[in-house]
């Protein structure tokens, strides 16, 4: 059964750090890793997609990087802002059992002015 | 164009009742997913259509959910003699149908047992 597990549940940085999160799984047998972000009360906002081929995507201030032998993935914020604060999720696209995602329980992220 | 949508925002209702929960896809998307998530955690697969078809049902708790989308297009989640354990929000997405989609997620209905 694949298992996610993200690292830390919580995080609280200065305005300007760059800051890494970690995303762990069990089984490499993915299509995709997905990193999600979600404001309180919200529902989720895709931020960047990784298919099981690709080592890493980037948008703006994000870059995600994947190694799906060792079954990690990191998300990378450069020069964090207030309004990055939220809750991150990863998600993996299994190959076994149709087309879920299989979600980490988060890292809820602040970023103080 | 507009997103997933899901109605209501939020239900109370009491223990032993019957719910319904609506979620309108991203037109064209054949895909259609539901997830539940409770407090704190991430959320946990339900269902899973492709087109009118319940795909995937392996994540349902027990048989007093239902889903279905009769016409390939919006969905709805059926909870029958409600238990406060249900309580939950209840996340809909929607993708073009294959493996290498985004899934695009709804707000989430906030459903409370009482």
């Amino acid at each position: 059964k694949q298992e996610v597990t993200q690292i830390p549940a919580a995080l609280s940085v200065p305005e300007g750090e760059n800051l890494v999160l970690n995303c762990s799984f069990t089984d490499s047998a993915i299509y995709n890793l997905q990193w999600f972000r979600q404001d309180p009360g919200k529902g989720l906002t895709s931020l960047l997609l990784i298919q099981s081929s690709q080592r890493e995507q980037t948008s703006g201030r994000l870059n995600a990087s994947l190694d799906k032998s060792s079954g990690r993935s990191t998300l990378y914020i450069a020069a964090s802002q207030p309004g990055d604060s939220a809750t991150y999720l990863c998600a993996v696209r299994i190959i076994q059992g149709a087309q879920k995602l299989v979600f980490g329980q988060g890292t809820r992220l602040t970023i103080n002015p | 164009g507009a997103g997933v949508s899901q109605t209501p925002s939020n239900k109370v209702t009491e223990k032993g009742k019957y719910v319904e929960l609506r979620c309108d896809p991203i037109s064209g998307h054949t895909a259609l997913y539901w997830y539940r998530q409770s407090l704190g955690q991430g959320p946990e697969f339900l269902i899973y259509f492709q087109g009118t078809g319940a795909a995937d049902d392996s994540g349902l708790p027990n048989d007093r959910f239902f889903a279905v989308r009769p016409e390939g297009s919006v969905s709805t989640l059926k909870i029958q003699r409600t238990e406060r354990g249900d309580s939950a929000v209840y996340l809909c997405a929607s993708s073009l149908g294959l493996a290498a989609d985004t899934q695009y997620f709804g707000p989430g209905t906030r459903l409370t047992v009482l």
